[in-house]
């Protein structure tokens, strides 16, 4: 199973700000990675797949880079809808075995 | 406007069963991978199985092989996992996905299951 680690647990920052979340992977992924952000008793939302392509109706102030086992997302100009709690998945594996990060509590600071 | 709805959570004993659905509208849904999830209490996100168009396809997590079963019908938009011989640490909110390419662009927003005495 590949393990998805990610840092920090919380962060926290002012709106307007910007706020750099990572993801490390155990093994490589290859860009195989996607980032989710899920608010308070709501379903995950899809932020980016591919590492950095931007998911439908995304703005573009969330941005994602890396490949192999090491990834981030960037949050430019932080606005109060943007404080939740973000996920990275990958899905390299087949059969699928599909799995996430702890996540990283985006905070207001 | 992509939906998932998802129902038949619910508070159940230890070795009890559960039959939960996720009904879906405003796609094709026979075009699609769909999976299920869940997420325990305060705790992170979980992939539990999925299925391929036609059903002829499932994989499932470790953790529930032999226990749960995902189906779906095309005819009613419909995804579902029988969930059997339910144990406490399966206690959290299920979710459907709709899956593209091992990633999940439309969610729904979960029912929760409570395993307890």
């Amino acid at each position: 199973e590949i393990v998805m680690t990610q840092s920090p647990a919380t962060l926290s920052v002012s709106p307007g700000e910007r706020a750099t979340l990572s993801c490390r992977a155990s093994q490589s992924v290859s860009s195989n990675l996607a980032w989710y952000q899920q608010r308070r008793g709501q379903g995950p939302r899809l932020l980016m797949y591919g590492a950095s392509t931007r998911a439908t109706g995304i703005p573009a102030r969330f941005s994602g880079s890396g490949s192999g086992t090491e990834f981030t997302l960037t949050i430019n100009n932080l606005q109060s809808e943007d404080f939740a709690v973000y996920y990275c998945q990958q899905y390299k594996n087949w059969p699928p075995v599909y799995t996430f990060g702890q996540g990283t509590k985006l905070e207001i600071k | 406007d992509v939906q998932l709805v998802e129902s038949g959570g619910g508070l159940v004993q230890p070795g009890g069963s559960l039959r939960l659905s996720c009904a879906t509208s405003g796609f094709t849904f026979s075009s699609y991978w769909m999976s299920w999830f869940r997420q325990a209490p305060g705790k992170g996100l979980e992939w539990v199985a999925n299925m391929n168009q036609d059903g002829s396809e499932k994989y499932y997590v470790d953790s529930v092989k032999g226990r749960f079963t995902i189906s779906r019908d095309n005819t009613k938009n419909s995804l579902y996992l029988q969930t059997n011989s339910l144990r406490v640490e399966d206690t959290a909110v299920y979710f459907c996905g709709r899956e593209t390419h091992g990633n999940f662009d439309s969610w729904g927003q979960g029912t929760r299951v409570t395993v307890s005495s």
